[in-house]
């Protein structure tokens, strides 16, 4: 089963701007994770962050983390047709549970040139 | 470094029949995953490896898929028979654990066409 659900499920901006996507999730983490998908390939990971951390920057990347709404968001800031990829959020679970990862749906993401 | 490589690429049979993929993880990574992602949804794991036993597989349909991974390097994940549904694009991850950190590293996959 999916825990993690994306939203928007499809984004669509122009070169330059800003893109946000949210992820909720249903049970306690260890961590969050985002992965990036262009089209054809397999996943490539973005960066992680700790249930005990709020807010992760990675270059135009920023993470945020709200264990009490069991949410995140990624932000993409001056956006480049390059990023049109899908991303996902993935959640990982108690070290009891072999640190699996569980994918959300994705959110399609679209640059505009 | 090299990363994970997965053969082949692509793949069409016709349902019934029989269909084999395999990966190669990076080197030095003990924890090996195989995914299923179908279009338009998120990879679903299927089996995960740490070296050479098994250490998840309850989403796996042991009535038609297997996986093996002999040696604790390489791994082959089988279909047999194939149904239309097992159409997806088939992806292996690896990690190397380190702590409470769990990041993979994923092939380009394999994309199946069940007819």
């Amino acid at each position: 089963s999916q825990q993690g659900e994306e939203d928007p499920q499809a984004l669509s901006i122009q070169e330059g701007e800003n893109a946000t996507m949210n992820c909720s999730y249903k049970t306690s983490i260890n961590n969050l994770q985002w992965y990036r998908q262009n089209s054809g390939r397999g996943l490539v990971h973005l960066i992680l962050i700790r249930s005990n951390e709020r807010e992760k920057h990675s270059g135009r990347l920023r993470v945020t983390l709200d264990t009490s709404k069991k949410s995140s968001s990624l932000l993409i800031t001056a956006s480049r047709a390059a990023d049109t990829a899908s991303y996902f959020c993935a959640t990982d679970s108690s070290p009891l549970y072999g640190n699996k990862l569980v994918f959300g749906a994705g959110t399609i993401l679209r640059v505009k040139s | 470094e090299a990363g994970v490589a997965q053969s082949p690429r692509y793949k069409i049979i016709e349902k019934r029949q029989s269909v084999a993929f395999w990966c190669n993880p990076i080197s030095g990574h003990a924890t090996l995953y195989w995914y299923q992602q179908i279009l338009g949804q998120g990879p679903k794991l299927l089996i995960q490896f740490q070296n050479n036993g098994v250490v998840d597989d309850s989403q796996l349909p042991k009535d038609r898929f297997s996986a093996e991974r002999l040696k604790g390097v390489d791994s082959t994940l089988k279909i047999q028979p194939a149904k239309l549904e097992d159409s997806a694009v088939y992806l292996c991850a690896s990690s190397f654990l380190t702590g409470a950190k769990n990041i993979q590293y994923f092939g380009a996959g394999t994309r199946l066409s069940v007819l």
